[in-house]
């Protein structure tokens, strides 16, 4: 079946630690995106990537990296430099732009 | 600017009719993407409209105005498994969305 898949579901990490949520698709979508949601607000986009060695800054991209190596992967490494990392991390993909999103099942990463 | 808002919360009775608005202040939105989102899980495709009037899908249906900026997801026969939160999308078919909040629905018995 495809799908996306992100790993782990729960992921706890010291302040001042950098961690990286994995996120693949099995889709052979071209599109895929990082959203943080917080509660009482929308997703906001992190990075966004059109195409395999590309990728582009969203709306919230200072203190998170990303790399599109190979088109199934996009993990998103959370830095020290955000502020204020403790959030629900969503990937999804689509086939390009404009169209449906796919999901992936998300991580909950707690920052202690 | 691009902005979607849609209510908070809402709250029906099993077996009723509930519509949910959204309206969006933006140019260049061409279409509305409705997602469901149970607590701590993904969202999940519900519609998609891109012209003006109403798609339905079995007990989902779903309006799209652009003249006016205006969506609704309309839930017929509620279920307690439709209790979630229900996201509105905009897109101006770039790689580019804009989610309103979520409208938290709690269906009760």
């Amino acid at each position: 079946d495809g799908g996306i898949t992100q790993s782990p579901k729960y992921l706890f990490r010291k302040e001042g630690q950098n961690v990286t949520l994995s996120c693949e698709q099995n889709l052979n979508h071209d599109a895929m995106y990082w959203y943080r949601q917080d509660p009482g607000q929308g997703l906001r986009l992190i990075y966004y990537s059109q195409i395999v060695n590309d990728f582009q800054k969203g709306d919230i991209a200072e203190g998170y990296s990303v790399s599109r190596e190979k088109k199934e992967s996009f993990p998103l490494t959370v830095t020290s430099a955000q502020k204020n990392p403790t959030a629900f991390y969503l990937c999804a993909s689509s086939i390009g732009s404009g169209g449906e999103q796919f999901f992936g099942p998300g991580t909950r990463l707690t920052v202690l | 600017g691009q902005n979607i808002d849609q209510p908070t919360e809402m709250t029906a009775t099993e077996g009723a009719i509930v519509q949910i608005n959204c309206t969006y202040q933006t140019s260049g939105f061409n279409g509305l993407f409705w997602y469901q989102q149970h607590a701590g899980e993904a969202p999940t495709f519900l519609s998609y409209n891109v012209l003006d009037g109403l798609e339905e899908k079995g007990r989902f249906s779903s309006f799209l105005s652009r003249s006016k900026g205006y969506s609704y997801l309309l839930l017929k026969e509620l279920q307690m498994k439709d209790s979630a939160s229900y996201l509105c999308a905009g897109t101006s078919g770039t790689y580019k969305y804009i989610f309103g909040t979520g409208t938290r629905l709690k269906v009760l018995a």
